[in-house]
């Protein structure tokens, strides 16, 4: 039983470019969460996707937007990239309707030069 | 608004020795409480969880955690640290597990032989 995947691990970029993160979750698993964690700091959470609809959204602006497929995959886009968005992106999924916790992947770290 | 202070940034002790991480939290209502452990380059580890109930809850690797309302504190234990358990340790709080998680800034701990 694969547990959340993430894809790539790590990614270089430049700023003002544009990056997709790609997230499987966990077989059975419907809801998608996407956290940024900086170097140094705790995960910050970005937003929550079920039923292919944003559920919640955290304190992040437009320029972070996201998908979820009808397999329940994810993606994760940040546009005009900062130095600032370098930081491991944490994807998480769970079951909606339980009171199961949610399980993490292992991150895609994003370099921005 | 929630929030969670883990006020000790680095902890170091040694193989053998009891340990203890503070974690403090703020939230308006009865709150879901967690504690993740991350190592070098990896995801995020759920220990252990409160939702309700016996305020003293069992995880795994041997570490426990208390409730205490009254302090707003969430706080792990484990009797006997192993080498292994060197990591960094978030406390996390949210409204549900169907809820965006609120993360410390973290606790690294370092393990002597």
């Amino acid at each position: 039983d694969a547990g959340v995947t993430q894809s790539p691990t790590h990614l270089i970029k430049t700023r003002g470019q544009q990056v997709t993160l790609r997230c499987s979750p966990k077989s059975g698993h419907d809801t998608v969460s996407w956290y940024q964690q900086a170097l140094g700091q705790g995960p910050q959470f970005i937003f929550q996707y079920y039923e292919e609809e944003e559920r919640q959204r955290g304190n992040f602006p437009d320029r972070f937007s996201g998908h979820q497929f009808p397999n329940y995959s994810s993606e994760l886009n940040v546009n005009a990239l900062l130095l600032g968005d370098s930081a491991l992106y944490l994807c998480a999924s769970r079951i909606w309707a339980t009171q199961e916790t949610q399980y993490f992947g292992p991150g895609t770290r994003l370099l921005v030069l | 608004a929630q929030s969670v202070t883990q006020p000790d940034i680095h902890i170091t002790v040694s193989e053998g020795a009891s340990l203890e991480l503070r974690c403090n939290y703020s939230y308006g209502a009865t709150p879901y409480l967690f504690w993740y452990v991350q190592s070098p380059g990896q995801g995020l580890q759920l220990l252990l969880k409160y939702f309700s109930g016996d305020t003293l809850v069992q995880g795994i690797k041997g570490f426990e955690a208390e409730f205490k309302r009254s302090q707003s504190s969430f706080n792990l234990r484990k009797p006997s640290v192993h080498w292994s358990d060197a990591a960094e340790y978030f406390c996390a709080v949210g409204a549900g597990t169907a809820s965006k998680l609120t993360f410390g800034t973290g606790t690294r701990l370092q393990v002597t032989l």
